[in-house]
């Protein structure tokens, strides 16, 4: 089975402070991880995929993530909040050889601080 | 282009009452599923179809039908609306039934109510 875990339901950072946030999965198979962003009163989108071409996954909007096998972990970090990137954060991961179910996490509200 | 459209936007309903929730999608995506978001729960697969024809249950089905009535177009059925199915729902596609690493579009979502 597949599930994600991420710590913190709600992050506070500062404006030009570093984001990071937390993303644990679980997979039997080999797995394939997404980030996506939600913004209030909106659909999610994605801001970035890891598909096994490279560890390190740059997205949209000065995000990245790293895939470190070992812990087990996905975490996304931006180097400066912006007051733009105020959202809520869904890790998904989507394992399972032969299904489309992807599981999401459930979720971690981001507020930046002026 | 309008990627994934839903309507409607807002419902309250009485409990008993039922309705069907529209989405369509323009990008000649093979693949659509519902989900519904609860605060803390994150997004739970409703039901999803892999591609035209072909529906398929997910995590949390019960109370709900759903009509894959051509390859834009997927609907969402409550027969007897519950307090407990008060939600946001959403709509999402990807472009291939198999694709593991597939990004999902999502539509708006719908605020539903249910007294």
């Amino acid at each position: 089975a597949q599930s994600v875990t991420q710590l913190g339901s709600h992050v506070s950072v500062s404006e030009g402070a570093l984001v990071l946030l937390r993303c644990n999965y679980s997979s039997s198979v080999p797995p394939y991880l997404f980030w996506y962003v939600q913004y209030p009163n909106q659909g999610l989108q994605l801001l970035l995929k890891y598909t096994s071409a490279a560890t390190l996954v740059k997205g949209i909007n000065g995000f990245e993530a790293e895939f470190k096998k070992s812990e087990t972990s996905f975490h996304l970090t931006k180097p400066s909040a912006h007051m733009s990137d105020a959202a809520e954060y869904f890790c998904a991961v989507n394992g399972a050889s032969g299904t489309y179910k992807y599981i999401f996490g459930t979720g971690t509200r981001l507020k930046v601080l002026a | 282009n309008a990627g994934v459209t839903q309507t409607p936007k807002f419902q309250v309903l009485k409990t008993g009452q039922s309705m069907t929730l529209q989405c369509a999608q323009d990008m000649n995506h093979n693949s659509m599923y519902w989900y519904r978001q609860d605060p803390g729960m994150g997004l739970r697969l409703i039901y999803y179809s892999a591609s035209e024809g072909t529906t398929d249950k997910g995590e949390v089905p019960n109370g709900y039908n759903v009509s894959r009535l051509n390859k834009r177009e997927f609907s969402l059925r409550l027969e007897s609306a519950a307090p407990s199915q008060t939600s946001v729902y959403f709509c999402a596609s990807s472009l291939s039934g198999t694709g593991r690493t597939d990004t999902q579009y999502f539509g708006p979502g719908t605020r539903l109510t249910v007294l």
